[in-house]
């Protein structure tokens, strides 16, 4: 069965940097495009980034554009999103989906707290 | 400001039927398949719908959705005290090259 697990939350400090993985499996990780999608506490859901299949093709979120970085290793199943210059208002729980026709399935999530 | 507009909040009785409303724009909703969302509290979303009106394996037929121009709409019949969930819609904007939800819509079962 498909399972999406995120990983590298924390509490991290404004101005800093912070690493999240999506370990993947269950189905061909390789031939999926995948998405991070977030949600601050009380708040709506997000959408963060995608990156297609091969990896080559990329979009963000005017929010979070120059300041994050989302990978994958197709090699690994993982997926992961790089982000630089954290802000208070990235607080949020970081969920990682897989998109087949939608975002047919997601993560738990990884919790961020961007504090001093 | 979502770029998808929903009601905050919707209420209806055990048994009765609720819908939920999706607004957008030729560039999202107008030119792009529309999917809804449940999460029910401490949860991950869960796809409820997707490509405007299918029912992933194990959704009941109670869930349906539709869209018309720039809206879409959620329809829940037979409401159970355990559809008590937010629920959100969302898709692509061709514009900004990026996923866009609604606000979300939190669902009361009275």
């Amino acid at each position: 069965q498909v399972h999406l697990v995120e990983s590298g939350g924390g509490v991290v400090q404004p101005g800093r940097s912070l690493r999240l993985s999506c370990a993947a499996s269950g189905f061909t990780f390789s031939r999926h495009t995948m998405h991070w999608v977030r949600q601050a506490p009380g708040k709506g859901l997000e959408w963060v980034a995608v990156i297609e299949s091969d990896g080559i093709n990329k979009y963000y979120a005017d929010s979070v554009r120059g300041r994050f970085t989302i990978s994958r290793d197709n090699s690994k199943n993982t997926l992961s999103l790089e982000m630089n210059s954290l802000r208070g208002e990235d607080t949020a729980v970081y969920y990682c989906a897989r998109q087949e026709n939608s975002l047919d399935y997601w993560g738990q999530g990884t919790l961020v707290t961007v504090s001093s | 400001q979502s770029v998808l507009t929903q009601p905050p909040s919707v209420s209806a009785a055990p048994g009765q039927k609720v819908t939920i409303s999706c607004s957008g724009s030729s560039s999202n909703i107008g030119n792009n398949d529309v999917s809804w969302f449940q999460q029910l509290p401490g949860t991950a979303p869960k796809l409820l719908i997707y490509e405007n009106n299918k029912r992933p394996s194990g959704i009941p037929d109670r869930f349906s959705a539709s869209k018309s121009g720039t809206s879409a709409t959620l329809a829940i019949t037979g409401l159970q005290t355990g559809d008590e969930a937010d629920y959100y819609c969302g898709g692509w904007d061709s514009s900004l090259s990026a996923g866009v939800f609604g606000g979300g819509t939190k669902l009361t079962v009275l």
